[in-house]
């Protein structure tokens, strides 16, 4: 069973502030995504990671995936109030052409106060 | 971008009867969407694989003759719970795969809610 280990599961810090969120697993993943959760909404794609090694910059949010592509972490600087939200790392299952299933890790649920 | 809509935003229901949630890709053909379960605070958990023309994949442990999954188009899937009860509160998210986009990207809808009583 290939699972993704999210971490923290928590976070509240103050506007300014930097964080990095950690996702983990044992096993080797063709690609991981990040996603951004509101309350009562479905998660929205904020990118795709597919070469290990690989490090994609979205303004202020760095995402970068292990050269092994079996982890992969999220790194936001200057942190806002807008930032705030459930941020979902998921790996893909399957190998070769097409994606495949996801897996997602436990969340991180990110406050950021004024 | 690719939109994905998932219908009815939220529910309310009595104990016994049966809810249908609908989730339809509105710009792309998706002959593959999932369905997924989601508690307060947690993660989204893959109940089922649905694909166009054929039965559903679940996962373990999730019952097929109680969550109805139906994707009779390229653009439709539909997710029954049948003889819903309280336990089966929660939030249901589906997503389709857009094979037409690099890497092939999922995408998600909005979210069922729900409730029932």
């Amino acid at each position: 069973t290939q699972l993704l280990e999210q971490s923290p599961q928590f976070l509240s810090i103050q506007e300014g502030e930097n964080l990095t969120v950690y996702c983990n697993s044992s096993s080797v993943f063709s690609s991981l995504q990040w996603y951004r959760q509101e309350p009562g909404e479905g998660p929205v794609l904020l990118v795709t990671v597919v070469t290990g090694g690989e490090v994609k910059k979205l303004k202020r949010l760095t995402f970068q995936f292990g050269d092994a592509r079996k982890d992969s972490s999220l790194h936001i600087t200057a942190a806002q109030p807008g930032d705030t939200g459930l941020y979902l790392c998921a790996g893909a299952r399957n190998y070769g052409g097409s994606q495949g299933n996801l897996i997602f890790g436990k969340g991180t649920k990110l406050s950021v106060k004024p | 971008g690719a939109v994905v809509s998932q219908h009815p935003s939220w529910v309310i229901c009595k104990s016994g009867t049966s809810v249908k949630i609908e989730c339809r890709s509105l710009d792309f053909q998706a002959t593959t969407m999932f369905w997924y379960r989601q508690f307060p605070k947690q993660s989204l958990m893959l109940m089922a694989t649905s694909n166009e023309g054929s039965k559903a994949t679940y996962e373990q442990g999730v019952e097929k003759d109680k969550f109805l999954i139906n994707h009779a188009s390229l653009t439709l899937s539909t997710l029954t719970v049948t003889s819903a009860h309280p336990e089966d509160s929660s939030f249901y998210i589906c997503s389709a795969r857009d094979r037409g986009q690099p890497n092939e990207k999922l995408f998600f809808g909005s979210g069922t809610q729900l409730s029932v009583l």
